[in-house]
């Protein structure tokens, strides 16, 4: 099984409709991070956690919101979706205590979203 | 601020071809450099790191060195196999940041 998980890996929506993307890991990370790939831009950083009750503001974060329920599982909603939001959704994890401490990021397969 | 510059693709090659992909930064201090590869449906996976001037990180036949007098960390593959195709990205984290910066991406199409 992936280590990262992405639910859905595929959505379209319309304009105005509320979305929310999950992700869950069983790596045992602490940090998870929500990015949005779009053709030419490379990765852009919406949000990041360092804990369930660490939740921060990335590059652009404007329209998104996020939820860590656990350590283990981090949401991204889209609260009212619009076209300019269509674009593939990673969400990646690292580990920032412990032994483990480590600059790589691990990846999720990704979410592709459509807004109509 | 922090940015990665690459080169422009799409790149296509023939197998066993010389590959290089030009990847440049701009940041203060020492920063920790990346390059990660997007295999077709799939979420990027680590390539190669390297965490100072002149670190070479190496890893499937793929090499970059840490050239801090030209700012740069260049990705290269002496022979490429069908299996390369792929888009990489190149990326930064400074030593005292949370997040890291990439770059656009570079488009790899290997054909038999």
């Amino acid at each position: 099984d992936a280590d990262v998980t992405q639910t859905p890996r595929n959505r379209i929506t319309k304009t105005g409709k509320r979305i929310m993307l999950e992700c869950s890991q069983t790596k045992g990370h602490d940090r998870m991070y929500w990015y949005r790939q779009d053709p030419g831009l490379g990765l852009r950083l919406i949000y990041y956690s360092f804990d369930v009750k660490d939740i921060n503001k990335g590059e652009i974060s404007d329209g998104y919101s996020v939820s860590r329920q656990a350590q283990a599982k981090f949401s991204l909603s889209l609260e009212s979706a619009i076209p300019n939001q269509t674009a593939l959704y990673f969400c990646a994890t690292r580990p920032g205590l412990g032994r483990e401490v480590s600059d790589t990021q691990y990846f999720g397969p990704g979410t592709r979203l459509t807004v109509l | 601020g922090n940015s990665v510059t690459q080169m422009e693709g799409p790149v296509t090659l023939s197998e066993e071809a010389f590959l290089t992909i030009n990847c440049t930064y701009t940041a203060t201090g020492y920063p920790s450099l990346f390059w990660y590869v997007q295999y077709p449906g799939e979420g990027l996976q680590l390539l190669l790191k390297a965490t100072k001037a002149d670190d070479k990180g190496s890893n499937k036949g793929f090499e970059a060195t840490y050239r801090k007098e030209t700012t740069s960390f260049h990705l290269e593959k002496g022979s490429v196999q069908v299996s390369d195709s792929a888009v990489y990205f190149c990326a930064l984290r400074r030593s005292n940041d949370y997040k890291l910066s990439f770059g656009a991406g570079t488009t790899v199409t290997v054909r038999a």
